[in-house]
């Protein structure tokens, strides 16, 4: 059965530093991959979503993800965090025929925080 | 407007209640979701609908059922509702083959 990992539930970052959310998942067969971020008191909003083929993703607010299928890994980047970027992150692999379904399997979230 | 709004936001139900969450979209998606969020869990997948009474159990269906009447409304109801429903639900929409989800704010459920 297909699965997400995200083996960090907290990161604290600085301002300005860089980030980097780590993604597992266990599927059988081309996964399609996404990363969704909730914002405090807010649903989920999707960042970025992988369709086989380029492996590097970008996405909105200056992140972006590699898929690396030799890892089983979905990790996602951002080069400079800002304090807006404080949220929780999730990823998701869809499930169903051809990977187009809105069966999404979540891990279980990263909070990130950001420190001055 | 593209929007998924819930309603109520929160709720304090005693156990043994009916509960009902209901979901609206704007955005005329053909499938919409109910998933519910614990800590340390992420999201889990309640229900999905693929259009009006056409309705299917997710990963978690037992102690719940929906109701879709009408394209933009997709109701979750608890009958009897229990105290391990404590929980944030969160209803999505989506068109039909596509995988980018609209969420709602969430529903937050206490039962005592």
């Amino acid at each position: 059965a297909q699965s997400v990992t995200q083996p960090d539930a907290r990161v604290t970052v600085s301002e300005g530093a860089s980030l980097q959310l780590r993604c597992k998942y266990s599927y059988f067969g081309t996964p399609y991959l996404f990363w969704y971020v909730q914002y405090p008191r807010q649903g989920l909003q999707l960042l970025l979503k992988y369709y086989p083929g380029d492996p590097v993703v970008q996405g909105v607010n200056g992140f972006e993800a590699e898929f690396s299928k030799s890892n089983s890994s979905f990790h996602l980047r951002k080069a400079s965090v800002h304090w807006s970027d404080w949220a929780v992150y999730f990823c998701a692999v869809s499930r169903g025929t051809g990977g187009l379904s809105g069966k999404l399997t979540f891990g279980e979230g990263t909070q990130v925080t950001v420190i001055s | 407007d593209m929007k998924v709004t819930q309603m109520p936001r929160y709720l304090i139900k005693r156990m043994g209640e009916n509960v009902l969450l209901e979901c609206g979209q704007d955005m005329s998606h053909e499938t919409m979701y109910w998933y519910r969020q614990d800590p340390g869990l992420g999201l889990q997948l309640i229900y999905i609908s693929y259009d009006v009474d056409s309705n299917s159990e997710g990963d978690i269906p037992k102690g719940y059922r929906v109701s879709r009447k009408k394209r933009e409304h997709f109701s979750l109801i608890l009958d009897s509702a229990k105290t391990n429903q404590t929980s944030v639900y969160f209803c999505a929409s989506s068109f039909l083959e596509r995988n980018t989800l609209y969420f709602g704010e969430g529903s937050r459920l206490i039962v005592v």
